[in-house]
């Protein structure tokens, strides 16, 4: 168990639709990187937040957007969902800056699996 | 051309063999080298990192960074049905950026 929590593990929802999907992090790490998993390809970063502030910009299309509350939890927001957004969305989690004990490490939660039919 | 290329195979050998999984890169800047390993519907657990060019060896498991050439391998002694998995690369640059880049993994098939 990575220590990162993610929610809901499964959905399905019709295309149009606009689904929530949480994350809280390791206790203690401040960052929070969001990621989507498809078979076609691999492993995309989207976004990641650092103590509430957007710090970096992936692939994340305009109908998607996230936030990080100040209890450090963080939401990714899909909208107007297409066929092509069903994937494996995964929240992870890094210590603050300058306190990495391995590396460039994040840890990953067990995803969240989205099918829009 | 991708920042990070890795062969997504499958690959399958027989238990007790020696396996051996690759990755190249384009990026220069890259200086942190980790290898994650991922199980079917689970999220990727970090199995091993390196900084900068070498070796590194962690039981059944060694990583080699060779930077000249902008290849890095994971290699897996004495390989079990357990270690049947995904196995993705990932690599990113020192100082504040802390994003890595991931390869689109190589899967992995211990057969007894």
């Amino acid at each position: 168990d990575s220590g990162v929590t993610q929610t809901p593990k499964h959905l399905i929802t019709a295309t149009g639709q606009r689904v929530t999907l949480r994350c809280s992090p390791r206790s203690g790490d401040l960052s929070v990187y969001w990621y989507q998993q498809s078979l076609d390809q691999g492993l995309q970063f989207l976004i990641q937040y650092y103590n509430g502030e957007e710090r970096a910009k992936g692939n994340i299309l305009e109908r998607f957007s996230a936030q990080q509350f100040p209890d450090l939890h963080s939401e990714l927001n899909l909208s107007s969902l297409e066929l092509g957004d069903s994937a494996l969305y995964f929240c992870a989690s890094s210590p603050p800056d300058g306190t990495f004990v391995s590396g460039n490490t994040i840890y990953f939660g067990e995803g969240s699996w989205l099918t829009v039919v | 051309q991708k920042e990070v290329e890795q062969d997504p195979g499958p690959l399958s050998v027989p238990e007790g063999a020696i396996v051996s999984l690759n990755c190249t890169y384009s990026n220069s800047a890259f200086q942190y080298f980790m290898w994650y390993r991922q199980y079917s519907r689970k999220g990727p657990e970090l199995l091993m990192y390196t900084y900068s060019s070498g070796n590194k060896e962690d039981g059944r498991f060694t990583a080699q960074v060779d930077k000249s050439s902008k290849y890095i391998s994971l290699f897996i002694r004495d390989s079990q049905p357990s270690d049947s998995a995904t196995y993705l690369c990932a690599m990113s640059r020192g100082g504040g950026s802390y994003i890595p880049t991931f390869g689109r993994g190589t899967s992995l098939i211990v057969h007894p």
